[in-house]
């Protein structure tokens, strides 16, 4: 059983940079993909992006000029970038097992957006 | 993009009855739907993919059916559990997208 938690600010301001980590544990990093997904509060779910263990990554168009993912298997963790962000971004950002279904979750970290 | 519609968007329930629940695509996803259930403040979980298989340690009281654009989520006997909303998501096309949600609320 994977277990994913999410570490990073739970404030930025607009216009900064958004960076969370996500540490697997309970099981290797590598062989599987990885998302990135957020909630709005109050709001529905939206798929960020994912990486792949080797590096390989997919984002939502809807994002990809702001978003990073990048992965150390190393550490075994997993990280978010999002830049020049507004009070548009402020949601629960988790990170995920999975690119297709989304098998294990983290329990989530709220980030708000504000000066 | 893939759109996903859910409905209805609220479900009032009695304990023990069956909730029927809803999701249709914009485009064909073949079998490529999987569902989650979210509780207050807590992460989603997984139920079901391929659009009828459930996850591991999901009841059998939760089933899916469909193929194509149209899918059902249906809960036999409503367990004070499973009140809580549930999203489909497709994972045919990128990127992924979900619905907007149904609220299964006590009746």
């Amino acid at each position: 059983q994977f277990r994913l938690q999410e570490s990073g600010p739970g404030l930025v301001k607009p216009s900064e940079t958004l960076s969370l980590t996500c540490t697997v544990s309970g099981g290797s990093i590598s062989g599987y993909y990885w998302s990135w997904i957020r909630q709005p509060p109050g709001k529905g779910l939206e798929w960020i992006g994912y990486i792949y263990y080797s590096g390989t990554t997919t984002y939502n168009p809807s994002l990809k000029s702001r978003v990073t993912i990048s992965v150390d298997t190393s550490k075994n963790h997993f990280s978010l970038r999002l830049d020049s962000v507004t009070a548009a971004d402020t949601a629960v950002y988790y990170c995920v097992r999975g690119g297709y279904r989304f098998d294990d979750w983290g329990q989530g970290n709220l980030v708000t957006v504000s000066s | 993009e893939i759109e996903m519609t859910q409905s209805p968007a609220t479900l009032s329930v009695s304990p023990g009855e069956r909730a029927t629940l809803s999701c249709r695509a914009s485009q064909s996803i073949t079998t490529y739907l999987a569902w989650y259930q979210q509780k207050p403040g807590q992460a989603p979980r997984l139920l079901l993919y391929g659009a009828s298989i459930r996850a591991t340690g999901i009841p059998a009281r939760f089933s899916g059916s469909g193929s194509g654009t149209e899918f059902t989520l249906t809960i036999n006997s409503l367990q004070s559990e499973d009140f809580a909303v549930y999203y489909c998501q497709q994972y045919d096309n990128w990127p992924r997208t979900f619905g907007q949600g149904t609220k299964v609320e006590i009746k």
